[in-house]
């Protein structure tokens, strides 16, 4: 069975740290990875979406990128937080773009 | 880019009572999917929807997809407080296959 996996669980930094969340899969080949933020417990914004080692798409402009290194490694960064990058990380797998997307367990982040 | 309005934002019940929650749009959808997620905790798939008009039964959870594959209803029977959480819908874009959110309903059962 497939697994995903996010770290940390909960992160405290400063205003201007840099940024690193990772997300790995287990389980499946090739997928389609995601990287969400979601603000006081409402909807999902799609920040970054990557169809394969290398290709990325961003959704918004702002202050974090994304890579993937390795197939089953999805990454969020940021080389100076701000305020506003606090929130709650959700990083999802699927098969491809249109089916049924799942979800790690979450990066509360806090920028202080 | 699809709008998925989900209603009502939040609903607050007692334990017991029937509630129906809902998911529009005005663009088709080639599948759709609820998620229920709890405090502090990733989002999880409940059920996902593929043919207009179609029914599908979860226990105490009905989901009904649209017969224009443009909205989905979710009903709970005799909600429990375990069925406090947000319910999330999400539409795959008939036309591109794009996967968007909507906002949520927040419900909590009181018991």
């Amino acid at each position: 069975s497939q697994t995903i996996h996010q770290w940390p669980a909960t992160l405290v930094q400063p205003v201007g740290s840099p940024l690193s969340l990772e997300c790995t899969v287990e389980g499946t080949s090739n997928p389609n990875l995601y990287w969400y933020r979601q603000a006081a417990g409402r909807g999902l914004q799609l920040l970054f979406y990557s169809v394969g080692i290398g290709q990325i798409s961003s959704e918004v402009p702002q202050n974090l990128s994304a890579s993937r290194p390795q197939d089953r490694q999805f990454i969020l960064s940021s080389k100076k937080l701000l305020l506003s990058d606090s929130g709650f990380y959700l990083c999802a797998w699927s098969v491809d773009r249109e089916y049924e997307q799942y979800f790690g367990p979450g990066t509360r982040l806090t920028v202080t | 880019t699809q709008l998925l309005e989900q209603s009502p934002q939040f609903l607050s019940i007692q334990e017991g009572e029937n509630l129906t929650v809902y998911c529009n749009s005005s663009s088709v959808f080639s599948s759709l999917q609820w998620y229920r997620q709890e405090p502090g905790e990733g989002p999880v798939l409940l059920v996902t929807v593929v043919t207009g008009g179609e029914v599908k039964k979860l226990k105490r959870l009905t989901f009904q997809f649209g017969d224009a594959r443009k909205d989905s209803s979710l009903h709970i029977t005799a909600a429990q407080p375990g069925d406090t959480g947000l319910y999330l819908c999400a539409g795959a874009d008939y036309n591109n296959n794009d996967m968007r959110f909507g906002a949520g309903t927040r419900l909590t059962v009181k018991p």
